[in-house]
């Protein structure tokens, strides 16, 4: 399987710290993608780093990607009660697959 | 507003009684597809279509079936459910499937399956 794997499972910190989280997958990919899911909801997407990139920011996320190493960060900085969610990455191949992780459940709080 | 969107939200039934999870989008995307999330596994890929009368299968396809008549209706159907299909459901949708050019899925809020 070509699934991910986020890093780590669970995290819980304080409001206006950073959170880190990891994901690393299997095959090749062309891009990667995270997502966030409200508890029982559907996910939303954030951001997208396509395979050629090494760094991304949107705001007050920054995702790396390092393909020799099969792995990508997201890092939210100064976090908020509102960013309380679990966290996905999502990878895509040459086809239309999409493999997510199996998600950090992110607790900030207040 | 764009979105999409899915029928049952909670579903309860038998094993054996066939049943269809209803997906539809109004963002004319040519690519959908289903997903089944289960605690630990995270979201795996039932099926996707590329555009109409166009499915494949994704990483976990038995049990289920799908039909893209329509652009924007993909419905999932369950011919003869059994318990181990009880699972959380999400139906996604995004634009162009061409390689190349990737872009982010837009997702429905899930339908909640249990099969007795």
């Amino acid at each position: 399987s070509q699934q991910g794997e986020e890093d780590p499972q669970a995290l819980s910190i304080q409001e206006g710290e950073n959170a880190t989280m990891n994901c690393s997958y299997k095959t090749s990919i062309n891009n990667l993608q995270w997502y966030r899911q409200n508890s029982g909801r559907g996910l939303v997407h954030l951001i997208l780093i396509r395979s050629n990139e090494r760094e991304k920011h949107s705001g007050r996320l920054r995702v790396t990607l390092d393909t020799s190493k099969k792995s990508s960060s997201l890092l939210i900085t100064a976090s908020r009660a509102a960013d309380t969610a679990s966290y996905f990455c999502a990878t895509g191949d040459t086809g239309n697959q999409f493999y997510f992780g199996t998600g950090t459940s992110l607790t900030v709080i207040p | 507003e764009a979105q999409v969107t899915q029928n049952p939200r909670y579903l309860i039934t038998v094993t054996g009684k066939k049943l269809t999870v209803t997906c539809s989008q109004n963002m004319n995307h040519e690519y959908m597809s289903w997903y089944r999330q289960d605690p630990g596994l995270g979201l795996r890929q039932i099926y996707y279509s590329m555009n109409v009368e166009v499915t494949d299968k994704g990483d976990v396809p038995e049990g289920y079936k799908v039909s893209r008549k329509e652009k924007r209706n993909f419905p999932l159907i369950l011919e003869s459910p059994s318990p181990n299909q009880t699972s959380l459901y999400f139906c996604a949708s995004r634009h162009s499937p061409f390689r190349g050019y990737y872009n982010e899925q837009f997702f429905g809020p899930g339908t909640r399956l249990t099969v007795l």
